[in-house]
């Protein structure tokens, strides 16, 4: 299998100021790596498909400028969540595939 | 794009019995049919996966069926217990890493005791 780590596991914020989330392949060179978010009570929805060394390919109705995805390695990805509103508020969680899905332990984003 | 409807959206039934959770998905080359078990603030555990090259898979009191014509996927749990609670996600995709899961819409099961 795939380990995969993401921090911080919770964040708190103010309305205006921006977030980033990591998230790491530790033993699995992952030229794809999934960013989603989960709402209170809801299912997984898929924010963005983030690729190695490209521009991440974003799903129709989340924004690509608000919501910053970098890719730089086969081991890390970030999610940047620019000028946070309380709507954002959310658990965000990404994600490695082999064939089986591996997450990291997701991040409760709390913009107060 | 792929699109998985899930039901029930709440189950709930006493400890011992049976759980029967279904799913049906629209793309038909989706062939990877996982089922995950969520507690509150925490990440998705996978308990059971199915290929479209099976019809049915038994890992002890967790079941999942497949079928791939009518386009439809079911979890079945035998002999409940409490910690069994939890929400259950279905989800649907191609089999290769390059593919995003499409998730269903949950289902939160409660196993009386």
């Amino acid at each position: 299998g795939a380990v995969v780590s993401q921090h911080p596991s919770w964040v708190i914020c103010k309305s205006g100021t921006s977030v980033k989330i990591e998230c790491r392949s530790l033993d699995f060179q992952a030229t794809t790596m999934f960013w989603y978010r989960q709402f209170p009570k809801q299912s997984l929805m898929l924010m963005a498909t983030s690729n190695e060394g490209s521009k991440a390919t974003y799903e129709q109705g989340v924004e690509k400028d608000k919501f910053l995805i970098n890719h730089a390695s086969l081991t890390l990805s970030t999610l940047t969540v620019t000028s946070a509103h309380p709507e954002d508020s959310s658990f965000y969680i990404c994600s490695v595939r082999i064939s089986e899905a591996f997450f990291g332990q997701g991040t409760r984003l709390t913009v107060v | 794009g792929e699109n998985v409807e899930q039901h029930p959206s709440t189950l709930s039934v006493q400890e011992g019995d049976s759980a029967v959770i279904k799913c049906t998905y629209s793309d038909s080359a989706s062939n990877y049919f996982p089922w995950y078990k969520q507690e509150l603030g925490k990440r998705p555990q996978l308990i059971i996966d199915i290929r479209s090259n099976v019809g049915e898979k038994k890992d002890q009191r967790i079941a999942v069926t497949l079928n791939k014509t009518a386009k439809h996927f079911s979890l079945h749990i035998t002999e409940t217990q409490p910690e069994d609670s939890a929400v259950y996600f279905c989800a649907a995709s191609m089999d290769t890493g390059r593919r995003a899961l499409t998730f269903g819409s949950g289902t939160r099961l409660q196993v009386q005791p």
